[in-house]
């Protein structure tokens, strides 16, 4: 069955980066759009990044845009995020999760346990 | 952005008895390709996100037959037909028709 295990996560200070990872297994990786979510402490789900198949294109909110970098590295089924300067509202789940199309959105059908980030001084 | 808003923001029930989710979008969801990318997603507590409903209204794999989606255009709606106590938890609209993709504020479920 698909399996999606996040990594990387921690205590860092503000002004630092963070990489984090997601092992994915139980389905062709290279066959899939990848997201990563984030829910900040009590709150709502944000989406942050996506990824096609190929990793030929990437798309970002305005929020995180310029400072989030997603990347995958299909030989080793592996999905990566990529968080520079960090600020304290980056304080929050990750979650990476499995779109159902290779190169576009449809919906995501699978999501990881997720990784915590804490930003703090 | 795609602005998606949920009501009721929190929904006590009986347990058996129906529960209605309602999620609005500021413009069309519908694609280019025609197909309108409105999923549900079930939230239990200290879990992460469960795909329910895709497409509006394609129930997924494993999801019970209690749970339905209907809707069109910019009016969605997620209905249990009896709530189970394992139905407690915050439910979830996204929208995967337009960057950015964006949630609804989620609506909490849970037991009167």
């Amino acid at each position: 069955q698909v399996q999606l295990v996040e990594s990387g996560g921690g205590v860092a200070q503000p002004g630092k980066s963070l990489r984090l990872s997601c092992a994915a297994s139980g389905f062709i990786f290279s066959r899939h759009a990848m997201h990563w979510v984030r829910q900040a402490p009590g709150k709502g789900l944000e989406w942050v990044a996506v990824i096609w198949d190929d990793g030929s294109s990437k798309f970002y909110p305005d929020s995180v845009k310029g400072r989030f970098t997603i990347s995958r590295d299909n030989s080793k089924n592996t999905l990566y995020l990529q968080i520079n300067n960090l600020r304290a509202d980056d304080t929050a789940m990750y979650y990476c999760g499995k779109d159902e199309s290779a190169a576009g959105t449809s919906f995501v059908a699978s999501w990881g346990q997720g990784t915590l980030v804490i930003v703090s001084s | 952005d795609f602005v998606m808003t949920q009501t009721p923001l929190s929904s006590p029930v009986t347990l058996g008895q129906p529960a209605s989710i309602s999620c609005r979008s500021s413009q069309s969801l519908v694609h280019s390709d025609g197909n309108t990318y409105l999923s549900w997603l079930q939230q239990r507590p200290g879990q992460p996100p469960r795909l329910l409903i895709y497409k509006v209204s394609n129930r997924f794999s494993g999801v019970p037959d209690r749970f339905s989606g209907s809707g069109a255009g910019t009016d969605f709606t997620l209905k249990i037909s009896r709530v189970e106590a394992e139905d407690v938890g915050v439910y979830y609209c996204m929208q995967t028709t337009h960057f950015p993709l964006t949630f609804g504020q989620g609506t909490k479920v849970d037991i009167k």
